[in-house]
């Protein structure tokens, strides 16, 4: 079976570092993979999806993503982390579309100024 | 972003009452979803319908049917709600109408409180 981990339940960055957000699965084929953002009291909305082909990905509001297969990892970065950031992040996996998709626990991002 | 209407938004309602929650499309997107939402746990995938009357189960799907007779509605039902439902439950849409099936769209959810 599939599983999405993440080993960080909260991290808290200063406006204007870097970011990164760690996300580790288990999939025997090639996963689809997926990382969404929540903010509080809303739904999830996609930041940037990998199906194949470069492994760097990049997503909307200056994220990106990089696929090391062998680690296993689909890490998100962002260079400079804006206080409108602080919010959920969820990692997940799929094996050929969104009929089995596995969520992580997700990482709330916390910014201080 | 999709149409995607969730109702209602919150609801509470006793242990042993039925419970339906409905989650209305104007994408006439193929597929849509039920998850549930808990700390912890992350998002996990109740039921989910790949056409009109075609429903299968997912991850957590005890407690739980689903409907839909119709594209646009899917309809999730607690027949006999228990404290262990409550939570927060999102309607999910994919799949359109030009076949491709790239993104996941979430509704904003409803807060479901049994007591």
């Amino acid at each position: 079976a599939q599983s999405v981990t993440q080993p960080d339940i909260h991290i808290t960055v200063s406006e204007g570092a870097s970011l990164e957000l760690r996300c580790n699965y288990s999939y025997g084929a090639t996963p689809y993979l997926f990382w969404y953002v929540q903010s509080p009291g809303q739904g999830l909305q996609l930041l940037l999806k990998y199906f194949s082909g470069d492994t760097l990905v990049q997503g909307i509001k200056g994220f990106e993503a990089e696929f090391k297969r062998s680690q296993s990892s689909f890490n998100l970065r962002k260079p400079s982390v804006h206080w409108s950031d602080a919010a959920e992040y969820f990692c997940a996996v799929a094996r050929g579309g969104y009929q089995k998709v596995t969520f992580g626990t997700g990482t709330k991002l916390q910014v201080i100024p | 972003d999709a149409g995607i209407t969730q109702s209602p938004r919150h609801k509470v309602t006793e242990t042993g009452t039925p419970v339906t929650l409905r989650c209305h499309q104007t994408e006439n997107h193929r597929y849509m979803y039920w998850y549930r939402q808990d700390p912890g746990h992350g998002l996990r995938l109740i039921h989910y319908s790949y056409g009109v009357k075609d429903t299968d189960k997912g991850e957590v799907s005890d407690g739980y049917s689903v409907s839909r007779s119709k594209t646009e509605d899917f309809l999730l039902t607690l027949e006999s709600a228990t404290s262990s439902q409550t939570s927060v439950y999102f309607c999910a849409i994919s799949g359109t109408p030009d076949g491709t099936n790239e993104k996941l769209f979430f509704g904003s959810g409803t807060q479901l409180s049994v007591l």
